[in-house]
This record gives structure tokens, C-alpha cells and sequence, in this order.
């Protein structure tokens, strides 16, 4: 089965520092991949997604995510972090007949002062 | 524009009482609908999933059921509450008629089973 393993569980960056957050995913054909961003106490929200073409994808809130098929990696970047991007982030890829999202257990993004 | 309605937003319950968790998608047709938990420090599970009226898939075995009796209505349920039924459950739904596989999530309710 399709799944996605994300290996920091938690991350601390300064507000103004890059950040990366990593996603490995296991499939056999090129997949699609979401990136998905949960506030406290709030639903998901996408940041962006990667079905095709360039490999390289422009979310919401300045996120992008590189797609790489050598390392099985779509990780997600942003070049100056602001204290607003404090929240958990999930990486995903359908998986099952229904085209089910299947979740990367998260990691926790808190951003310093 | 479409939306999608979790009520209630938190929820505290003892063991072995029933529980009711209504979802409702607004401004679209058909749309497949999901349950999901999300526990502490364990990501998202999916529980349930409905392609339409009355069809139900179970994804793992639990203490819980849900039923889809309208077409854009969604409802967790349990006869007898478990500890273990604790969490965050996230309704969520998307496109039939798409294959984009983004699912767009309703704002959660907090379980607490005492």
C-alpha cells in the first residue's frame, strides 16, 4: 500500500529562518502528493499539491514543496518563516480503491521569537 | 462556495454512553464523505468512508459506526463510549467527479471520554 513516512517529529526553527520539512513516500508509479497544514484545534487545510509536470510546486502562504523521484522525497520549504506558520503539517498520498488520503504521522512546526 | 459543518466542537463523555457526531457539507452534490481520528502524537486514521446515500466503508475495526442517511450528511456514532474513543474527529469530504484527491476538512470535535 501507498504511504508516507515523515521522520521529524518535531521542529523548532526563528522566525526569519528557512525551513524544510521532509516527506518520504513509498509507491510504485509517480504519485500524487499533498502537503496539508493543521492549526491548534483546527480542520486541514492544503498548502499544495503535486500530480504531474514540473516537479517543483507553489502552494499558499509563500510553502513550496520539491518533488524528487531518486529519493522518493516531496519535501516542503519555505525561505523566511513567520510565527504564524506555528502548526502541524502532514504530508499525504492516496492510497486504496476509493483514493483515500493517507497521512504522514505530522510534524510539529514551532517557530521561535 | 462549498463548506462543511462538525457539530458539536467538543464533547465530554463518560464511559459506556452513546455518542452522536453530525457532519453536513454544504453548496456541493454527491460528494464521497470521511471520517477521521486523529489521537494524540498518532497522525490521522482513517475511519470511515462513503461514497453515497446508506454506503458505508469501514476501514478499521472499532467501537464506533457511522451512517450516511442523507446525501450530504455524515454521523459518527457509538452505542458505548471506550477510553479509547478519545480524540479529535475530523469530517472531511471530496469530489466525486474530480480526481484531484484533496479533501477539504471540517474544523474537528474534541472528544473526551472520562
Amino acid at each position: 500500500a501507498q504511504s508516507v513516512t515523515q521522520p521529524d517529529i518535531h521542529i523548532t526553527v526563528s522566525e526569519g529562518a528557512s525551513l524544510e520539512l521532509r516527506c518520504n513516500y513509498s509507491y510504485g508509479a509517480t504519485p500524487y502528493l499533498f502537503w496539508y497544514v493543521q492549526s491548534p484545534g483546527q480542520g486541514l487545510q492544503l498548502l499544495l499539491k503535486y500530480f504531474s509536470g514540473d516537479t517543483l510546486v507553489q502552494g499558499i502562504k509563500g510553502f513550496e514543496a520539491e518533488f524528487k523521484r531518486s529519493q522518493s522525497s516531496f519535501n516542503l520549504r519555505k525561505p523566511s518563516v513567520h510565527w504564524s506558520d506555528a502548526a502541524e503539517y502532514f504530508c499525504a498520498v492516496p492510497s486504496g480503491s476509493a483514493r483515500q488520503l493517507t497521512f504522514g504521522s505530522g510534524t510539529q512546526l514551532t517557530v521561535l521569537p | 462556495s462549498q463548506t462543511i459543518h462538525q457539530w458539536p466542537a467538543t464533547l465530554v463523555q463518560p464511559v459506556g454512553s452513546p455518542l452522536s457526531l453530525e457532519c453536513t457539507v454544504e453548496g456541493t452534490s454527491n460528494p464521497n464523505l470521511y471520517w477521521y481520528r486523529q489521537a494524540a502524537g498518532r497522525g490521522l486514521q482513517l475511519l470511515f468512508y462513503s461514497v453515497g446515500i446508506g454506503q458505508i466503508s469501514s476501514e478499521v475495526p472499532q467501537n464506533l459506526s457511522a451512517s450516511r442517511p442523507q446525501d450530504r450528511q455524515f454521523i459518527l456514532s457509538s452505542k458505548k463510549l471506550l477510553l479509547s474513543d478519545s480524540g479529535f474527529y475530523l469530517c472531511a469530504w471530496d469530489s466525486t467527479s474530480g480526481l484531484t484527491g484533496e479533501l477539504f476538512f471540517g474544523e474537528g470535535s474534541r472528544l473526551t471520554v472520562l
